[in-house]
């Protein structure tokens, strides 16, 4: 068990400019959920997926949101066009069905 | 619809007193709950969780929490506090599916040696 692991840690970039984060679930973890948390408080729940299919989607995810998890194992999302009001901790999350979840220690985006 | 409300947004305790940290939940269900800790710049950390068996649940590092049903609370508690456990928790509630969570706003803990 190697732990969920996000890549990068940090991530700076200007307004408008698009960003993409990998999480790497531990392995044999069919579920992955992606959260977001800004400063103060809990974390938020943006998407999950169960294996490849990504089955809920939160209203806080935009349109310019996306999320993949192509191959069931690795995942990513995407933040198009970044906004001042992304900036965050972007949290996550893998487990087995039924298990609670285990959480990556976050990428964290600012906004310029 | 599912919700949490952590009472304290800050408690301080001396070290090798008690901790209380308070959740109070609201679903319309019977829900999963969930103790998590979280240190500066870390993910979050599975301390116990709750799903409808034992009311009183063992979680690591001395932290237990007890499910009350009639006062829709899951309160975390620690008999002795330790400097290492200074940090963020927070108190989770499931969805009625099971996919989702739903997280409080977190209690900081700050312990005084």
């Amino acid at each position: 068990d190697t732990g969920v692991s996000q890549d990068p840690r940090h991530k700076i970039t200007k307004r408008g400019q698009n960003v993409t984060f990998r999480c790497d679930p531990i392995s044999e973890h069919n579920r992955l959920y992606w959260y977001r948390q800004t400063l103060g408080q809990g974390p938020e729940f943006l998407t999950y997926f169960q294996n490849e299919a990504q089955l809920e989607k939160s209203r806080l995810l935009s349109d310019r949101f996306s999320a993949e998890r192509p191959k069931g194992s690795f995942s990513t999302l995407e933040i198009q066009r970044t906004e001042q009001g992304d900036s965050a901790m972007y949290l996550c999350a893998s487990s087995r069905t039924g298990q609670p979840q285990h959480f990556g220690d976050g990428t964290r985006l600012s906004i310029l | 619809a599912q919700s949490v409300t952590q009472l304290d947004s800050h408690v301080s305790v001396s070290e090798g007193t008690p901790v209380l940290l308070r959740c109070n939940y609201s679903s319309s269900y019977s829900p999963s709950l969930f103790w998590y800790v979280q240190h500066p710049n870390k993910g979050l950390q599975l301390l116990l969780k709750y799903t409808s068996a034992a009311t009183l649940v063992k979680g690591i590092n001395g932290f237990e929490a007890e499910f009350k049903k009639s006062e829709t609370s899951f309160h975390l508690t620690k008999p002795s506090a330790h400097m290492s456990d200074a940090a963020e928790y927070f108190c989770v509630v499931s969805g009625n599916t099971g996919n989702q969570f739903y997280f409080g706003t977190g209690t900081s803990l700050t312990v005084i040696p």
